[in-house]
């Protein structure tokens, strides 16, 4: 089955820096690449995601990343602010099976004012 | 538009007792799925339902099990609870279409296993 490694799994910035998180999955028919957010005791949210014909993907202050052919995929967060500290999940799935996502273990950002 | 609920948000149970979990997904959508969550070993799939039927089943034991309501409103279920199932139960859902991939989450149904 599919697996997902997520690093680091803790990262502490400034405000105003930029923060990268880094994911490899080992399934080559993976093919859709979402990130969640988590804040303290909330659900996780949806905040980007990339299909694998896609090579970078913005949005506004995030971006994500993907290297088929390395198999990685990674999360850029440029100008942090306070309320991005969260917990990053990274995951991976196969279009025919959006809901059955394989996640990586969560990296825990924060951001210091 | 209403989110995803799920009841009980938490709950207490003894080793041996049995649990069952429920969870009502945003109108419309037909597919909810269900998630492990504990502090180990972050988000893990258990099952995913869509038209009342299992599609994906995650690598939990026979313990484990759901089903799915003609309305789309799931059930998990777990017996003979063990100290390590204690953990977030995440139900999600999901409309129908291409590129639909986005997971609506619930809060979670925090089970404590004493």
């Amino acid at each position: 089955g599919e697996n997902v490694e997520q690093h680091p799994s803790t990262l502490s910035v400034q405000e105003g820096d930029s923060a990268v998180i880094k994911c490899t999955y080992s399934d080559s028919a993976s093919n859709y690449f979402p990130w969640y957010k988590q804040e303290l005791g909330k659900r996780p949210q949806l905040i980007i995601d990339i299909r694998s014909n896609v090579g970078e993907k913005k949005d506004q202050r995030i971006a994500v990343t993907l290297n088929k052919t390395a198999k990685h995929f990674s999360l850029h967060i440029t100008e942090t602010q306070p309320e991005d500290s969260a917990v990053y999940f990274c995951a991976a799935s196969w279009s025919s099976g959006y809901s059955t996502l394989t996640f990586g273990k969560g990296t825990m950002l924060l951001v210091s004012p | 538009k209403a989110g995803v609920t799920q009841t009980p948000r938490y709950l207490i149970k003894t080793r041996g007792q049995q649990v069952t979990l429920s969870c009502s997904p945003i109108s419309g959508h037909r597919s909810v799925s269900w998630y492990q969550q504990t502090p180990g070993q972050g988000l893990q799939f258990l099952f995913e339902y869509f038209s009342e039927t299992q599609r994906n089943k995650g690598n939990f034991p026979g313990r484990f099990s759901g089903r799915q309501f003609s309305n789309s409103r799931s059930e998990m279920n777990v017996s003979t609870l063990e100290l390590g199932d204690s953990a977030l139960y995440l139900c999600a859902s999901r409309g129908t279409g291409p590129n639909t991939g986005e997971l609506f989450f619930g809060e979670g149904s925090r089970l404590t296993v004493l």
